[in-house]
């Protein structure tokens, strides 16, 4: 079974440039995470979709961060435009909710550097 | 924002030793989860102990619970250098029926060093 899919898993940008990224889920799973980890530093959500709905973005900065998630499957997660701030690693999950098992799987992540 | 405190930051052990870890959490739960880090895999989910349940084992891993203390201890027993990783507890809100809220908000990880 193919695990969550990231692209790309390395973007160096300079600053006030966009960038995207994009997450394919485990086939099946209904619910999709973006998360951000700064180094040395456990994963922050900042966005959770059910299906096509985004049910949790309280931690996006709406400002300069959106996302979508096309027929509830694939995301896109963009920055624009980027600060040096925004420097981490973005990572997708994946999960079925609800359901008998509460795991989350994730991604490779893509490790975002701007300069 | 981190909902849990992991403890101790980073520990270095001899292969064949034990590692005991420990996580510290705020709120009420319906479930604690465990997860690995490591360059190679990313975040890989180890154990998930229920808000009812005090121990849960799974091979070379133990994990306790203590709600009352609001706090967990994953225990990783004949540890091996392939053990060398981050480990991170995440904890997973309940409503007060028990309810998953279904969003894990992760502690900031203990980095653990494994030496042949």
């Amino acid at each position: 079974e193919a695990g969550v899919v990231q692209s790309p898993r390395y973007k160096i940008i300079e600053k006030k440039q966009p960038v995207a990224f994009w997450c394919n889920p485990i086939s099946g799973h209904n619910t999709l995470y973006w998360y951000l980890q700064n180094l040395g530093q456990g994963p922050e959500l900042l966005i959770r979709y059910e299906n096509e709905e985004a049910v949790d973005d309280s931690q996006l900065p709406k400002d300069r961060f959106s996302a979508e998630r096309l027929k509830g499957v694939d995301s896109t997660l963009k920055i624009q435009p980027a600060e040096l701030g925004d420097s981490a690693v973005y990572l997708c999950a994946s999960s079925l909710w609800p359901g008998p098992f509460y795991e989350q799987y994730f991604g490779p992540g893509t490790r975002l550097t701007v300069t | 924002s981190q909902q849990g405190e992991e403890d101790p930051q980073a520990l270095s052990i001899q292969e064949g030793e034990n590692a005991t870890m420990n996580c510290s959490y705020k709120t009420s739960i319906n479930n604690l989860q465990w997860y690995r880090q490591n360059s190679g895999r990313g975040l890989v989910h180890l154990i998930l102990i229920r808000s009812n349940e005090r121990e849960k084992h799974s091979g070379r891993l133990r994990v306790t619970l203590d709600t009352s203390k609001k706090s967990s201890s994953l225990l990783i027993t004949a540890s091996r250098a392939a053990d060398t990783a981050s480990y991170f507890c995440a904890t997973d809100a309940g409503d007060a029926g028990g309810t998953s809220y279904g969003k894990l908000t992760f502690g900031q990880g203990t980095i653990l060093t494994v030496h042949p």
